[in-house]
């Protein structure tokens, strides 16, 4: 059964404090492993996609990463606009399958 | 581009009362999907489409449920009767062929008393 796991449930930082969350997964066939941001009351927003191990994906102060079995989300000196909800989906046959996600909290 | 458009953006309900949500995907797109999301499950896949045909309701929680989708621009699930355990934050998003992303549409979020 594919399976996404995310940690850590809940992360908070200090403005500047760099960090990384993390995503296991296990799928038949990986098509695709994506992230998404999604701030309250509104729907997930596109970050990145990553297809194979090694392939690293950047915006603005946000990084991914991808190996066989795991992706992470490498914030670097974060601000409170970053502050969100991460989550991460991993793309099997044509379903994505999303992880529980990470609640991010910067603070200045 | 206008992204995927859900409506309504809230629904208040009365338990047994029949609901209607709406998805309008982007143009060009070839597949529609349904999720619902809530604090306990977090985001669950309920049926997707393709081509305007449904491929898998394996999801569908139950036959109160049902989806269609009448043409490429033009999406609705119904809930018949609703119950307080369906109320949740219910995505709509779209697709278009083998390597794009998935854009997600605002929701909607059913309260059902």
């Amino acid at each position: 059964e594919d399976q996404v796991t995310q940690s850590p449930e809940a992360l908070r930082l200090q403005e500047g404090e760099s960090s990384s969350l993390n995503c296991s997964y296990t799928v038949s066939g990986l098509r695709g492993l994506f992230w998404y941001r999604q701030d309250p009351g509104k729907g997930p927003e596109f970050l990145f996609t990553l297809y194979s191990a090694g392939e690293e994906k950047e915006k603005e102060r946000l990084k991914a990463t991808l190996t066989k079995k795991e992706s992470f989300l490498h914030i670097t000196a974060p601000k409170p606009e970053d502050s969100a909800t991460y989550l991460c989906a991993v793309r099997s046959g044509n379903k994505l399958v999303f992880g529980a996600g990470t609640i991010l909290r910067v603070k200045s | 581009d206008a992204g995927v458009i859900q409506s309504p953006r809230h629904e208040v309900t009365e338990m047994g009362q029949e609901v209607t949500l709406r998805c309008k995907p982007i143009s060009g797109h070839d597949y529609l999907f349904w999720y619902r999301q809530t604090m306990m499950r977090g985001l669950e896949l309920l049926i997707y489409f393709n081509n305007n045909v449904p491929i898998d309701d394996s999801g569908m929680p139950e036959d109160r449920f049902s989806a269609k989708m009448p043409n490429a621009s033009f999406s609705t699930l119904k809930i018949q009767p609703s119950e307080p355990r369906d109320s949740a934050v219910y995505f709509c998003a779209s697709r278009a062929r083998d390597r794009g992303g998935y854009t997600f549409g605002s929701g909607t979020r059913l309260t059902v008393v």
